[in-house]
């Protein structure tokens, strides 16, 4: 029940295509979804999140989409560029002091130029 | 704003040695951070979670007696890889919580035990 599922794998997108990463969660009572990039031997960093009151979420190219009913939640990355090849990790938590981030395991994403 | 750094970025050391890594939120005070082991290609694996003033919580197999953590101030937290073994080589990572939810990273340490 604490796990979060991410899809796909790997992800190959052309220049100024959209990419999308799908993150799905057991927890009803999580209530804090971020979405982290990481490049090759960096740490993550916070890109984006959303919380369960709103269904969508936009900062610049990056959207996140969320589905309560559903418990999904997607990273949409409109027309991405080579600089945004990287990791992505979806993750949730349930606030508070101790929360802990429960990661998905990550989406290695390609853009083509 | 919600800078963490972490020290050194890189460390080799010998087999049996000790190896102490500072994680610092450098604009805003910190009461929870954690610690992140994470291995080539996969996601995070969370250590500890360690709390300003108190004894840190350990995740199910981590040896709290291998790898020491002290949170010694609202912007320090540091890991203490005690006689590092080869099987140790990885890249830390530490974040630090601001407010209820929100954890920022650190770049990491990548840890190389000969």
């Amino acid at each position: 029940q604490q796990q979060v599922k991410q899809s796909p794998q790997s992800l190959i997108v052309q220049k100024g295509g959209i990419s999308i990463i799908n993150c799905a969660y057991e927890n009803t009572a999580f209530d804090y979804f971020p979405w982290y990039q990481q490049f090759p031997g960096k740490g993550p960093a916070l890109l984006i999140a959303i919380r369960p009151d709103v269904s969508e979420k936009k900062e610049g190219r990056f959207t996140i989409s969320f589905n309560k009913s559903a418990k999904q939640f997607s990273l949409h990355i409109m027309d991405s560029q080579p600089g945004d090849s990287a990791t992505y990790f979806c993750a949730a938590t349930k606030g508070g002091s101790q929360g802990n981030l429960i990661f998905g395991k990550g989406t290695k994403l390609s853009v083509k130029p | 704003g919600a800078v963490v750094s972490q020290h050194p970025s890189r460390v080799i050391c010998k087999s049996g040695t000790s190896v102490k890594i500072e994680c610092r939120s450098l604009d805003f005070q910190a009461t929870t951070m954690f610690w992140y082991r994470q291995f080539p290609k996969q996601s995070l694996m969370l250590m500890a979670t360690s709390n300003e003033g108190s004894k840190a919580t350990y995740e199910q197999g981590v040896e709290k007696d291998k790898f020491l953590i002290n949170h010694a101030s609202l912007t320090l937290s540091t890991l203490t890889v005690t006689s590092a073994h080869p099987e140790d080589s990885s890249f830390y990572i530490c974040s630090a919580k601001l407010g209820t939810d929100t954890q920022y990273f650190g770049p990491g340490t990548r840890l190389t035990v000969l």
